[in-house]
């Protein structure tokens, strides 16, 4: 079974900060991995995805991630923290077979400082 | 562009009782599922469907139905509420399997008294 670990419910930081948020992840085939955001009292929005090809992967708002297979790492960087940026962040990986489920972390709470 | 739909957006709901949360979409999607996020849960898949008339169980499908039997809509069903059901809910769909991105509705928040 697929499984994803987000390292730290909350991260904190200064606006203009690098963000940094975990993820480690475990599956029995190639993952195919997401990063989703929810604003307060919203649903979730896809950020960015990885599938094939080019482990960088470049999403909305300034963030991008890179996979690394060897590391089984999924790690969502922004350079400088906007207060906007404040919300909930998740990682999930799709499981495999032709069904579209997905697997999702605990949930990274990411508190932005002025 | 309404995308996925949901109904309510609260309820509150004695013991016992029964209810249907319903989810629509208009992107013809054939993949939907429904989950419950919970605090320092994550999302948990309850239900999901790869198209009408297919509907399998997740990973807490304990207590609630679903059915799919048109493109559009995936209602589920809690049979007899109970407190342990209080979460928020949230269906999703997408138009394709692993890879694909879902999309999300702006969830139903549940409290079961």
């Amino acid at each position: 079974a697929q499984s994803v670990t987000q390292l730290g419910s909350h991260v904190s930081v200064s606006e203009g900060a690098l963000v940094l948020l975990r993820c480690n992840y475990s599956s029995s085939v190639p993952p195919y991995l997401f990063w989703y955001v929810q604003y307060p009292n919203q649903g979730l929005q896809l950020l960015l995805k990885y599938t094939t090809g080019a482990t960088l992967v470049k999403g909305i708002n300034g963030f991008e991630a890179e996979f690394k297979k060897s590391e089984t790492s999924f790690h969502l960087t922004k350079p400088s923290a906007h207060m906007s940026d404040a919300a909930e962040y998740f990682c999930a990986v799709s499981e495999g077979g032709s069904n579209y489920k997905l697997t999702f972390g605990k949930g990274t709470l990411l508190t932005v400082n002025p | 562009n309404a995308g996925v739909t949901q109904t309510p957006k609260f309820q509150v709901l004695k013991t016992g009782q029964s209810m249907t949360l319903q989810c629509a979409q208009d992107m013809n999607h054939e993949y939907m599922s429904w989950y419950r996020q919970d605090p320092g849960m994550g999302l948990r898949l309850i239900h999901y469907s790869v198209g009408a008339g297919i509907t399998d169980q997740g990973e807490v499908p304990n207590g609630y139905n679903v059915s799919r039997s048109t493109t559009e809509d995936f209602p589920l069903r809690l049979l007899s509420a109970a407190p342990s059901q209080t979460s928020v809910y949230f269906c999703a769909s997408s138009d394709g399997p692993r890879g694909t991105e879902a999309f999300f509705g702006q969830g139903t928040r549940l409290t079961v008294v």
